[in-house]
Formats: C-alpha cells, structure tokens, sequence
C-alpha cells in the first residue's frame, strides 16, 4: 500500500515568510509525528497526534510553530515568519495506534534565505 | 541523563565482519524497541523490533534486548559497505511518544 506522502518536497522561502509543510500519513494510521532533522544531526521531535487526544506540543520550538490534523488523517505544519535557522528537513512519520513502528515519510527540504 | 543514549560513532568495521550497535535507555517502563537505518539524504527505514527479552533475527539482523540491563543491540551480520549508515535506535511505552537516540554512524570498509 501506499507509504507516508508528503509536500512539498523542497521548499525555498524567504525569510519572514510563512510557510506551510503537509503530510499524509498511512490510511488507518492513528497516530503522526512530526520530526525536524538539520544538516548532520539527529531527530527533533516537534509534534505527536494520537487519535482525538490532544496533541503532544512539547517540542515545539517557538510559538512560530503550530501544526493541525484535520479528520484524523492529513497534517498541515505551518511556521510562521520563517528564521534561517528554520533550515533543515522536516519530516513526518506515522503509526497504526501509537504503539507499532512508525513510518517516514521522503521529508520536506526547507531552505530559508 | 539523555532518554536514550547512543555511540555517535562512526564505528569502521570491514567487509564481512560482524557489525555491533548499542543502545542504553532510561526509562524502565518502556516497552518497544526499534532499529532504524538511514542513509545520507534519506529519512530513516525500520530494519527490526523487538519487544521481549533475548534475541531476534531477520536474515543477516540480529536484534537484541536485555530488560534488565535496560540494554537494546543490533548485530549485523557479513557486513556490506551498502551497511555504511546512521542506525538510530527508538524506545516506546504504550500510550507515550517515541524517544530516539541521536544515532550510530557505521562504515562498512571494502
């Protein structure tokens, strides 16, 4: 079946610009993560929706971050007024209750100037 | 006391040898364990799991846990330089986030 999608790819923005990185997890996968990678380092938990609990916000970074799941299913994370240390790889990964393995998505490149 | 901890490497092994990854982990509650391998560029694929004490094998994989000693390897076997990655390890309690580690960059030497 189909894996974890996500979009946009690559994605060059200015900086102080908003921006908008989606993900669409594996059909019938109940919980999604978000995970911000830079250059060299390891994973940054960012976000966690499990179900219809309230979702895990402790590694946000900075209030400029939020993320939304709409229907259970797809995922917006939007970071507002974009930093150049915003740079790196964002990447979404998704599981069936939260328990199992999770899964990656091919991660979005975010570059800010 | 990082959640779970990890040798950044890199670890060089040659070609054909057995390939050793270690993990610690804090939390005596947990209760899955994961290998993941990434390469370079990629986003990280799920090589095993382990969920009870001892030993796992999945062609040339061995994963093993050890409760007790809070303690999670990966052993490859017959190593190949298509092996040269980062192998991040990934902990869970039901019902809580994942932890992973910050990942053990192995070279695979022809």
């Amino acid at each position: 079946g189909a894996g974890v999608s996500q979009s946009p790819s690559n994605k060059v923005t200015e900086k102080g610009k908003d921006v908008e990185l989606r993900c669409d997890p594996i059909s019938g996968h109940t919980a999604l993560y978000w995970y911000r990678q830079s250059l060299g380092q390891g994973l940054e938990f960012l976000i966690y929706f499990q179900g219809n609990s309230a979702p895990d916000k402790s590694g946000l970074p900075s209030d400029r971050f939020s993320a939304e799941r709409t229907g259970g299913s797809v995922s917006t994370l939007t970071i507002q007024r974009t930093q150049q240390e915003d740079s790196a790889v964002y990447l979404c990964a998704s599981s069936l209750h939260g328990t199992e393995a999770q899964y990656f998505g091919p991660g979005t490149r975010l570059l800010v100037l | 006391q990082k959640e779970v901890e990890q040798n950044s490497g890199p670890l060089s092994v040659p070609e054909g040898a057995i390939a050793s990854l270690n993990c610690t982990y804090s939390d005596r509650g947990s209760q899955s364990f994961f290998w993941y391998r990434q390469y370079s560029g990629k986003s990280p694929e799920l090589i095993m799991f382990i969920y009870s004490n001892g030993d796992k094998e999945d062609g040339r994989f061995t994963a093993q846990l050890n409760k007790a000693s809070q303690y999670v390897s990966l052993l490859i076997r017959d190593s190949q330089p298509s092996d040269s990655a980062t192998y991040l390890c990934a902990v869970n309690k039901f019902g809580q986030n994942f932890v992973f580690g910050p990942g053990t960059r192995l070279s695979v030497l022809p």
